[in-house]
């Protein structure tokens, strides 16, 4: 079982659409977790950081539940801009040791 | 946030023959430097961890006297692929940390191909 999974995709939507990303960890001793997207042929770029409790940022939502082991996202109204591939990412321990999800790819149609 | 170049963008090479790639951190010191590389299709796979000064830490399967690191200042890491082959050919990606933070500055990117 890889270390972090993510819904294997790929995910068209329409424009305006809600779509929700799943990511799951098998290291319980995880610190921290982010969402980062990237585009095609680019470096990854940080999206949000992912709080126990919930975090928003205009139209992206992330959760967080450590019991489950389990990081969401949710992008309201989806704009052409969020076609991409989002990645989940888990910090084994403190000090940085990043460990990247498959990613998802997400396509927002006109 | 912070700005890390890398260069060259991309690179052709024949197989055999070496290719350095710089990584440089532009408006900050980075104590902690990261080297991934990314298969087509596939997510990022860490290379390679060192801190300033010291030798790198390389992840399991990744032949340290293939990829070569030099990290001999704050703001510079350098990754050298001697003798490559096309297998090689991936995109690479270095990313500095910085200490008592989680957070990570990725470089732009090096496109390698491996004739």
């Amino acid at each position: 079982r890889k270390e972090v999974e993510q819904d294997p995709g790929p995910f068209n939507v329409p424009e305006g659409a809600t779509v929700a990303f799943n990511c799951t960890y098998s290291n319980s001793a995880s610190q921290s977790f982010f969402w980062y997207r990237q585009d095609c042929r680019k470096e990854p770029k940080l999206l949000m950081s992912v709080y126990s409790s919930g975090n928003e940022d205009g139209r992206f939502t992330a959760q967080l539940n450590r019991a489950s082991q389990y990081i969401s996202l949710l992008i309201r109204d989806s704009k052409l801009s969020d076609s991409a591939t989002y990645l989940c990412v888990v910090n084994r321990f403190y000090g940085q040791n990043f460990v990247f999800g498959p990613g998802t790819r997400l396509s927002v149609l006109p | 946030g912070a700005v890390v170049s890398q260069h060259p963008s991309r690179v052709i090479c024949k197989s055999g023959t070496s290719v350095k790639i710089e990584c440089r951190s532009l408006d900050f010191q980075a104590t902690t430097m990261f080297w991934y590389r990314q298969f087509p299709k596939q997510s990022l796979m860490l290379m390679a961890t060192s801190n300033e000064g010291s030798k790198a830490t390389y992840e399991q399967g990744v032949e340290k006297d293939k990829f070569l690191i030099n990290h001999a200042s704050l703001t510079l890491s350098t990754l050298t692929v001697t003798s490559a082959h096309p297998e090689d050919s991936s995109f690479y990606i270095c990313s500095y940390g910085t200490s008592g933070t989680d957070t990570q500055y990725f470089g732009p990117g090096t496109r390698l191909t491996v004739l």
